[in-house]
């Protein structure tokens, strides 16, 4: 089974600080994700990777940054945490697949509140 | 351009009772659809695909959908819905390349005693 591990469930940080989400998969996929899950406004697509050191925009790339050194490591980096960053954080994983079709593979969640 | 449109926000069942989510969606080319559920404070499992094989896909847990290409449906059932089935469920549509993937807003189901 892939197995997309988060390095945090819950974290607390200060507005202002610099926060790093970890994300690690064992499944040698190609592709990883972030993504941010608020009520009433489903997930949405931070960031994503199609290889090591490449990174495309999401919907929502505000405040944000990526870092994809390795293979099985995506980090998500808040420059300068605000309060509304507040919200469910999800990784997710994929192979590129015939076609590209292949499912996404999501972690645990890492549930973030700024104050 | 592709879109998903989960048309209930919230569904009851009695367990033992059949279970029916639905999903339509919109693509203009054959689309890869999945279905994922997510129990509280975790991530999204996925339940099962549809790539354009088999029309009726079964997934785990007893869940499968059928896939209609003339109502642009992809509806999710399972015969007898049991107390640990709910949580909240969606219906993806994912975009050629496996990036551009679609999520519809979800659909919460309950399971009373």
């Amino acid at each position: 089974d892939v197995k997309v591990t988060q390095s945090s469930r819950y974290l607390v940080k200060r507005t202002g600080e610099k926060v790093f989400l970890e994300c690690v998969q064992d499944m040698d996929h190609e592709n990883m994700f972030w993504y941010r899950q608020d009520p009433g406004l489903g997930l949405r697509l931070i960031y994503f990777s199609y290889d090591v050191k490449m990174k495309e925009k999401g919907d929502i790339p505000e405040g944000y940054s990526v870092s994809r050194e390795k293979k099985e490591r995506f980090s998500l980096i808040l420059e300068s945490a605000s309060t509304n960053q507040t919200s469910m954080y999800l990784c997710a994983s994929s192979s590129p697949g015939f076609r590209g079709n292949q499912p996404q593979h999501f972690g645990d969640g890492t549930r973030l509140s700024i104050l | 351009a592709q879109s998903v449109t989960q048309l209930d926000s919230h569904v009851s069942v009695s367990e033992g009772t059949p279970v029916l989510l639905r999903c339509n969606y919109s693509s203009s080319y054959s689309p890869s659809l999945f279905w994922y559920v997510q129990h509280p404070n975790k991530g999204l499992q996925l339940l099962l695909k549809y790539t354009s094989a088999a029309t009726l896909v079964k997934g785990i847990n007893g869940f499968e959908a059928e896939f209609k290409k003339s109502e642009t449906s992809f509806h999710l059932t399972k015969p007898s819905a049991h107390m640990s089935d709910a949580a909240e469920y969606f219906c993806v549509v994912m975009g050629l390349g496996g990036f551009k993937t679609i999520f519809g807003a979800g659909t919460r189901l309950f399971v009373k005693a």
